[in-house]
């Protein structure tokens, strides 16, 4: 079965400041991965995926992140975080089985907490 | 906005009732998917419906149902309801089988 890890419960950066939130997940194939973010009172929005091809890939509001298979991580990166990126912060693993019981299902993460101070 | 809508945003009911919450997918979207998130178990899956057939199920108690419809919206019924039912209950869509998931905002369930 398929689990992701999210080290960092809460994570506190200024306004400026670099940012890198921690995935490591478990799956015994090639993964597909996610990152989510959700503000207070909403629901998930899609930031960025990797299915397969380019292990650095892009998202929207200027984030990336890297899969790197030798350490089972993809690590959620921003140069310069704004005081409008607090938020949580969810990895997703999906298991895409055709024909198995998981086909389509999401494992999260237990969530990152961002707090940014001015 | 995600173009996935959910309703009721809130509900408060009472231990033992029934509730219906209701999803509308993304236009063109074949895949629903329902998943409760709590303070305690965090975002699970709960349960998948492609084009009207159950594909894929989480640990969705008995008490839990759900279904598709024609149009493509589903309905999330959950019976006999316990204080610990209690949760945001979210709703995805997706074009396909797979693929990245497009939540709706939720649904607050209060159980008193």
């Amino acid at each position: 079965a398929q689990s992701v890890t999210q080290p960092d419960i809460h994570i506190t950066v200024s306004e400026g400041a670099s940012l890198e939130l921690r995935c490591n997940y478990s799956y015994g194939a090639t993964p597909y991965l996610f990152w989510y973010v959700q503000s207070p009172g909403q629901g998930l929005q899609l930031l960025l995926k990797y299915f397969s091809g380019d292990t650095l890939v892009q998202g929207i509001k200027g984030f990336e992140a890297e899969f790197k298979r030798s350490q089972s991580s993809f690590n959620l990166r921003k140069p310069s975080v704004h005081w409008s990126d607090a938020a949580e912060y969810f990895c997703a693993v999906g298991a895409f089985n055709a024909g198995g019981t998981s086909y389509g299902k999401l494992t999260f993460g237990q969530g990152t907490i961002l707090t940014v101070h001015p | 906005d995600s173009g996935v809508t959910q309703t009721p945003k809130h509900l408060i009911t009472a231990t033992g009732q029934r509730v219906t919450l209701r999803c509308s997918p993304r236009s063109g979207d074949l895949s629903v998917y329902w998943y409760q998130q709590s303070l305690d178990q965090g975002l699970q899956f709960l349960i998948q419906y492609y084009n009207g057939e159950e594909r894929a199920k989480g640990n969705i108690l008995e008490r839990f149902s759900a279904q598709q419809f024609p149009d493509l919206h589903s309905e999330l019924n959950l019976s006999s309801l316990e204080l610990g039912d209690s949760a945001l209950y979210f709703c995805a869509s997706s074009v396909a089988l797979a693929g990245e998931q497009y939540f709706g905002p939720g649904t607050r369930l209060t159980v008193t």
